[in-house]
């Protein structure tokens, strides 16, 4: 089946860095990534959708140059949250979209983000 | 907006019994429509896809969709304590890859 994998799988940081989490199809391509945001006891939220070799297209209300993201190859898409707060505290998932005559989306294992 | 409504639950089942899921949604001209399960802490993982009215089954799980309606249902034949998660109903928008998610059913199956 569809892998994807995430990393780091949580991480803690001060308030005011930045921190990068990577989203990779292990054993298929994927031209079209998103990335998701879930708060505790609330559903998927979509925050943006990476396309390979072009800029990402983000959902309204979430600020593109809070949540930089790159789409630099066919297996591998990046989101950087710039100068996190504790305020950005959540569980962000990649899912990548599968090839072929399916549009399933496969999601990555998720990244728990924790800003002090 | 295009909204997918879910009853938050618990959706409590005996173990061995058929627990049935729900789900509607609003956007007429969504063609694909997915369960995810999600356990507490961890991502969702793809269940079922439908995409045409009627039942789809695979295992114990059986997809139901109806158009007219706007709904999509899944049954969990003879639910095992393992079954006990949050199902996730997600709808495919119009001409959109995105999928838009209801906020989930929590079902607890007892032993």
């Amino acid at each position: 089946g569809a892998v994807v994998s995430q990393h780091p799988s949580w991480v803690i940081c001060k308030s005011g860095t930045s921190v990068k989490i990577e989203c990779r199809s292990l054993d298929f391509q994927a031209t079209t990534m998103f990335w998701y945001r879930q708060f505790p006891k609330q559903s998927l939220m979509l925050m943006a959708t990476s396309n390979e070799g072009s800029k990402a297209t983000y959902e309204q209300g979430v600020e593109k140059d809070k949540f930089l993201i790159n789409h630099a190859s066919l297996t591998l898409s990046t989101l950087t949250v710039t100068s996190a707060h504790p305020e950005d505290s959540s569980f962000y998932i990649c899912s990548a979209l599968s090839g072929g005559s399916t549009d399933t989306q496969y999601f990555g294992p998720g990244t728990r983000l924790t800003v002090l | 907006q295009k909204e997918v409504e879910q009853n938050s639950g618990p959706l409590s089942v005996p173990e061995g019994a058929i627990a049935s899921l729900n789900c509607t949604y609003s956007d007429r001209g969504s063609q694909s429509f997915f369960w995810y399960r999600q356990y507490s802490g961890k991502s969702p993982e793809l269940i079922m896809s439908i995409y045409s009215n009627g039942d789809k089954e695979d295992g114990r799980f059986t997809a139901q969709l109806n158009k007219a309606s706007q709904y999509v249902s899944l049954l969990i034949r003879d639910s095992q304590p393992s079954d006990s998660a949050t199902y996730l109903c997600a709808v495919e928008g119009y001409g959109s890859y995105k999928l838009i998610f209801g906020s989930g059913t929590r079902l607890l199956v007892r032993p």
